[in-house]
């Protein structure tokens, strides 16, 4: 079964650092995207980046871009967002998805080329609350 | 930078119904747009990518349509467990539309 694993829910200060986690399984890590979306309480799907395990290849919204890092551990088929200074604004929840790559051809130079933007697995998220 | 607008923000229709959902992006996006579904406490699930083509598991009760600027999630019969908020996202970095909240009425 194709799953990704979220780490638990995180209460912290402002000021402090924190990383969560994504753990895939029962797929190749290495050949999809993750991506990180972020829901604010009551709000919609705001998405913040993405990242591909297998060369580490990473893209940012630039509406995150700064103030998040986004990185992966192909050994362990593992990825994860991290802040270095949360702020109360940072409460949300936070979900990792992953994003097949789709292949199509170039109709005038016949290369290989691939689109990837849809999220076809999810995990159940991980809330962080940022709160003195 | 592309925007997805989606309307209307709720919708209110009866078990059997049909349901229009429209998600307009302010530049052309091709067919590159997909559909997802989030009920209270759960994590978004992915209906359509490509704008038409219905992900695995989909019921065929879901339908996309559309290309370019103007795209239509259509579900044909709303049962009990189709209220719920509907997204729309597409491929640059800005995403996803404001969503369309489904509620019985």
């Amino acid at each position: 079964e194709v799953q990704l694993v979220q780490s638990g829910a995180e209460v912290k200060k402002p000021g402090e650092s924190l990383k969560i986690s994504c753990k895939g399984s029962g797929y190749s890590f290495t050949s999809y995207w993750i991506g990180w979306v972020r829901q604010m309480p009551g709000k919609g799907l705001e998405w913040m980046g993405i990242i591909y395990p297998g060369d580490s290849d990473t893209r940012y919204s630039p509406s995150f871009q700064g103030q998040v890092t986004i990185s992966a551990d192909k050994s362990i088929s593992t990825a994860y967002l991290q802040w270095s200074s949360l702020k109360a604004s940072d409460t949300a929840m936070y979900y990792c998805a992953r994003l097949p790559k789709n292949t199509y051809y170039d109709i005038l130079t016949g290369d290989q080329l691939y689109y990837y933007y849809y999220m076809d697995v999810w995990g159940k998220g991980t809330t962080v609350t940022v709160s003195s | 930078e592309i925007v997805l607008t989606q309307s209307p923000a709720t919708l209110s229709l009866s078990p059997g119904e049909r349901a229009t959902l429209s998600c307009r992006a302010s530049q052309s996006v091709s067919s590159y747009l997909a559909w997802y579904q989030q009920k209270p406490g759960q994590a978004p699930r992915l209906l359509i990518y490509d704008a038409s083509n219905r992900a695995t598991g989909i019921p065929a009760r879901f339908s996309g349509s559309g290309s370019g600027t103007d795209f239509t999630l259509t579900i044909s019969s709303l049962e009990p467990e189709d209220f719920a908020v509907y997204y729309c996202q597409q491929r640059s970095t800005e995403g996803f539309g404001g969503g369309t909240k489904v509620e019985i009425k």
